[in-house]
């Protein structure tokens, strides 16, 4: 399984543009790219995932480099419920989520 | 549509006391998983299965036993529970489609060993 590599944590003011940014640089051409949050020790929450192209939801845009290596998970409008841990992980055919430490967001007024 | 349930959301164990945690969903999803998440630290995979009579072990699978006799169910195990076990343990439920994999998260499930 491709490894992820993320920074442990950022600080983002609320109402700008969070960027958190991962490096998969063993990942593989059929792998996707996931990205989950998790609030205060809920249940992870899916955000958005892809494969090469860049993607964009209601929530959030992946934008993935053309090498594959690293991607960006934005969060247009961050807003102080965006407070979380957010996951990069990278998912293989056989389909199993492996977590790594993630990175600590916090959103500051 | 309720999605992933555990049973049940707390509990306390005595150290060597057994029990069963249940992870039930109704999304006829093929695949089930059980993580357990440490303070401070991501979630880790115990056990999944990839269909109805089948389990395979994952990252940290040993102190645990799981069984899936029917597909919505899958149950995790204690047989004689450890403080090292104190966690919270989360089901997750998934399907394969064409884009990938869509997984559903439980609420989790607080246990404390003493």
């Amino acid at each position: 399984d491709a490894k992820t590599t993320q920074p442990p944590s950022m600080d983002c003011a609320e109402g700008r543009a969070a960027n958190l940014p991962c490096n998969h640089s063993t990942i593989s051409g059929n792998e996707y790219v996931y990205w989950y949050r998790q609030i205060h020790s809920q249940g992870p929450q899916y955000i958005i995932h892809g494969l090469k192209n860049n993607e964009t939801n209601e929530m959030a845009s992946l934008i993935i480099t053309e090498d594959r290596k690293s991607s960006t998970l934005i969060l247009p409008h961050a807003t102080l419920r965006d407070t979380a841990v957010y996951y990069c992980i990278v998912l293989n055919q056989g389909g199993k989520l492996i977590f790594g430490q993630g990175t600590e967001l916090s959103v500051k007024p | 549509n309720a999605g992933v349930t555990q049973t049940p959301k707390f509990r306390v164990l005595k150290t060597g006391q057994s029990m069963t945690l249940l992870c039930a969903q109704d999304m006829n999803h093929e695949y089930m998983y059980w993580y357990r998440q440490d303070p401070g630290m991501g979630l880790r995979l115990i056990h999944y299965s990839v269909g109805e009579g089948t389990t395979a072990k994952g990252e940290v699978p040993d102190g645990y036993n799981v069984s899936r006799l029917k597909k919505q169910n899958f149950l995790l195990g204690l047989e004689s529970a450890a403080p090292s076990q104190t966690s919270v343990y989360f089901c997750a439920s998934s399907y394969r489609g064409d884009r990938g994999y869509g997984y559903t998260f439980g609420s989790g499930t607080r246990l404390t060993v003493v």
